[in-house]
């Protein structure tokens, strides 16, 4: 168990249709990361957010956005879903960044689309 | 830009062959190196890791040398079993600034047979 906590663990949803996914952080980790694993394009960085302020974008699409709370929780929010969209969504936490920060990843939302 | 590539999979072993999965990197700077293993119906674990050149990450009787020379961070086992059977990414951490992300290789199954 990575301490990263992720919910819903399993969700289908039809085409046109918004979610919300959620992660809780490791205890005392101030730094989320969201990817996104899918067959054809493998793990892809989505968006990382540190004490509440976003650092870094990857390939996010502008239907999706995310926010991390005061209390460290973050959440992804991807809304008018399309077929493509469909994929497991990993969280991930670190105490901050650097050498000495490990990245742990909670088990992830599988997203289907339909 | 910074990039990751790993050997194509599947691999298909005996239980107690010896495996390697190669895994080369494109990096600005020095990054830090992951493996990184999925197990069926599970998240990403973090197996082992190496922060500087001529480093050697290990755990579970896996091992990993990071090469600068070769940029490479090729994954051995002596003996595999079994248990070993997932899905393993190698990864490299790129940090800038405040920011920070894990680029992915796509990921090498491996399927130990008894």
């Amino acid at each position: 168990d990575s301490g990263v906590t992720q919910t819903p663990k399993h969700l289908i949803t039809a085409t046109g249709q918004r979610v919300t996914l959620r992660c809780s952080p490791r205890s005392g980790d101030l730094s989320v990361y969201w990817y996104q694993q899918s067959l054809d394009q493998g793990l892809q960085f989505l968006i990382q957010y540190y004490n509440g302020e976003e650092r870094a974008k990857g390939n996010i699409l502008e239907r999706f956005s995310a926010q991390q709370f005061p209390d460290l929780h973050s959440e992804l929010n991807l809304s008018s879903l399309e077929l493509g969209d469909s994929a497991l969504y990993f969280c991930a936490s670190s105490a901050g960044t650097g050498i000495v920060n490990t990245i742990y990843f909670g088990e992830g939302s599988w997203l289907t689309v339909v | 830009g910074d990039s990751v590539t790993q050997m194509e999979g599947p691999v298909t072993l005996s239980e107690e062959a010896f495996l390697t999965i190669n895994c080369t990197y494109t990096a600005t700077g020095y990054p830090s190196l992951f493996w990184y293993v999925q197990y069926p119906g599970e998240g990403l674990q973090l197996l082992l890791k190496a922060t500087k050149a001529d480093d050697k990450g290990s755990n579970k009787g896996f091992e990993a040398t990071y090469r600068k020379e070769t940029t490479s961070f090729h994954l051995e086992k002596g003996s595999v079993q079994v248990s070993d059977s997932a899905v393993y990414f190698c990864a490299l951490r790129v940090t800038q600034g405040g920011s920070e992300k894990l680029v992915f290789g796509k990921g090498t199954k491996l399927t130990v047979n008894p």
